[in-house]
């Protein structure tokens, strides 16, 4: 089935570590996205690509690194210098930035 | 700059009741293109509909309508007769057409069904 997966489910760091989140699809979509939700809060933008080796700042950035090496593949890092990293992270996909976009289960990251 | 407005933080309504959710929209393009979204408490946001500032009828899917007016720039949605299962997070969102610029989520409206 086409989709998209984000993977772990759960994630704990401890403090002053560096973790990635993986997001892979299958959909064939050029655009990919990250987005941080806070409890009670809508959706922020961390990181956005339209094209594969292409990738620009949203919102949020600081303290977040991705990369785009692949059309199905769109990590993201939580570097040490994020200070309040404990979140649920949503990763998107979708043909082009003006069609809609399909979402990833989630990963939940708690910071100990 | 674009932005989207959901004045309903939280609605509670009684199962079968009919029920609508607002959604007003900013934006200075000509051309752009509004989203719903369902969050139910598993996370994963489920798409509801796209719709483009061009098509101006309204829609209907089952139990579930939208009203776009751009005259008062709105998108609201209804749930006729709700059912529990409709009880979870509900995001309206918005892209402009023009290069860079992306999808604006609007904070949401929790709604709680019931029974």
């Amino acid at each position: 089935d086409g989709g998209i997966t984000q993977s772990p489910k759960y994630l704990f760091r401890k403090e002053g570590q560096n973790v990635t989140l993986s997001c892979e699809q299958n959909l064939n979509h050029d655009a990919m996205y990250w987005y941080r939700q806070d409890p009670g809060q809508g959706l922020r933008l961390i990181y956005y690509s339209q094209i594969v080796n292409d990738f620009q700042k949203g919102d949020i950035a600081e303290g977040y690194s991705v990369s785009r090496e692949k059309k199905e593949s769109f990590p993201l890092t939580v570097t040490s210098a994020q200070k309040n990293p404990t979140a649920f992270y949503l990763c998107a996909s979708s043909i082009d930035r003006t069609n809609e976009q399909f979402f990833g289960p989630g990963t939940r990251l708690t910071v100990l | 700059a674009q932005k989207v407005t959901q004045a309903q933080t939280e609605i509670s309504v009684v199962e079968k009741e009919d029920v609508t959710l607002d959604c007003v929209y900013e934006t200075r393009d000509t051309t752009y293109y509004l989203f719903w979204y369902k969050q139910p408490p598993s996370g994963e946001l489920v798409f509801l509909i796209r719709r483009n500032s061009f098509d101006e009828q309204n829609e209907i899917s089952g139990r579930y309508s939208w009203n776009f007016q751009k005259s008062t720039s709105s998108f609201n949605f209804t749930i006729t007769a709700s059912q529990v299962v409709d009880s979870a997070v509900y995001f309206c969102a918005l892209s402009e057409g023009g290069y860079g610029q992306n999808f604006v989520f609007g904070p949401g409206t929790r709604l709680s069904v019931l029974p």
